[in-house]
C-alpha cells in the first residue's frame, strides 16, 4: 500500500541555518503531496502542497519539489528562525484513495536555537 | 470564517467507559475525516465521510469504534468500552474536495486519556 517515510528527528539547528527534511513515498501512480506543520500547542496546518511531478510548493520561505524519478518531496528552507520550531509531517493523498485520505510520515521535530 | 472545531478539547475517562467526540467541520465542506495521533503510531487515518455516508472506514481499529455524521455537517466518533491503548489525540479534518483538491483543514483535536 501507499506509504511515506521521512527523516527521523529531532533536528536541532541554529537560527539562519539551512534546513532539509527528507521525505520519500511509495504510491501507485502520481499522488498529491503535502507538508503539514504542527506548532507547539496548536493543530495541524497545511504548509505547502504539490499535485503533479516537477511542481514546486512554497510558503513562508519553505519549498518542496515533487520529484517523480526519486519519489521524493524534501522540505527545504534557506534560513530558519526560532519561530519555525515545530513538528513537520510529510503526507500523500493517493489517486486511488477514495475521498483523498492522507497518509502521513512519522513526523520530524525541528528545534531552532537562537 | 470559522475553522474546524472539536469538543471536548480534553477528555479523561476510566477504562471500560464509552466516550463521544464531536467535530464541527467548516461550513459547506462535504468531506470529513477522522485521524488519530499517538506517540507510538504517529498520525493514522480512521474514517472518511462524504456527506452523511462513510465510503471508507478502513482505519477504524476495532468494532468498539464507530462514527456517524448527520445533516452533512457535525460528526461524532464513539469509542465503546475504552481501553488504555485508545489514549491519543483524535483529530478531525474537513475538505471541500473542490476542483479535485485534497487540501484538508484540521481541528485542534481532542486529547483522550483512558485511566
Amino acid at each position: 500500500g501507499d506509504s511515506v517515510t521521512q527523516m527521523e528527528g529531532p533536528v536541532t539547528l541554529s537560527e539562519e541555518a539551512f534546513l532539509t527534511i527528507n521525505c520519500t513515498y511509495t504510491a501507485t501512480g502520481y499522488p498529491s503531496l503535502f507538508w503539514y506543520v504542527q506548532y507547539p500547542g496548536e493543530g495541524l496546518q497545511l504548509l505547502l502542497k504539490a499535485t503533479k511531478a516537477d511542481d514546486k510548493g512554497s510558503n513562508k520561505g519553505f519549498e518542496a519539489t515533487y520529484r517523480k524519478e526519486t519519489t521524493s518531496f524534501h522540505l527545504e528552507k534557506g534560513s530558519v528562525q526560532v519561530s519555525d520550531s515545530a513538528v513537520y509531517f510529510c503526507a500523500l493523498s493517493g489517486i486511488y484513495n477514495q475521498g483523498g485520505k492522507l497518509i502521513f510520515g512519522q513526523g520530524t521535530e525541528l528545534s531552532v536555537k537562537p | 470564517g470559522a475553522g474546524v472545531s472539536q469538543s471536548p478539547s480534553n477528555k479523561v475517562t476510566e477504562k471500560g467507559k464509552d466516550v463521544e467526540l464531536r467535530c464541527d467541520p467548516i461550513s459547506g465542506h462535504t468531506a470529513l475525516y477522522w485521524y488519530r495521533q499517538s506517540l507510538g503510531q504517529g498520525l493514522e487515518f480512521l474514517i472518511y465521510f462524504q456527506g452523511n455516508s462513510a465510503p471508507d472506514k478502513s482505519g477504524l481499529p476495532s468494532d468498539r469504534f464507530s462514527a456517524e455524521r448527520t445533516g452533512g455537517s457535525v460528526s461524532t466518533l464513539t469509542i465503546q468500552r475504552t481501553q488504555q491503548e485508545d489514549s491519543a489525540v483524535y483529530l478531525c479534518a474537513s475538505s471541500s474536495l473542490a476542483g479535485g483538491s485534497h487540501e484538508q483543514y484540521f481541528g485542534p483535536g481532542t486529547r483522550l486519556t483512558v485511566t
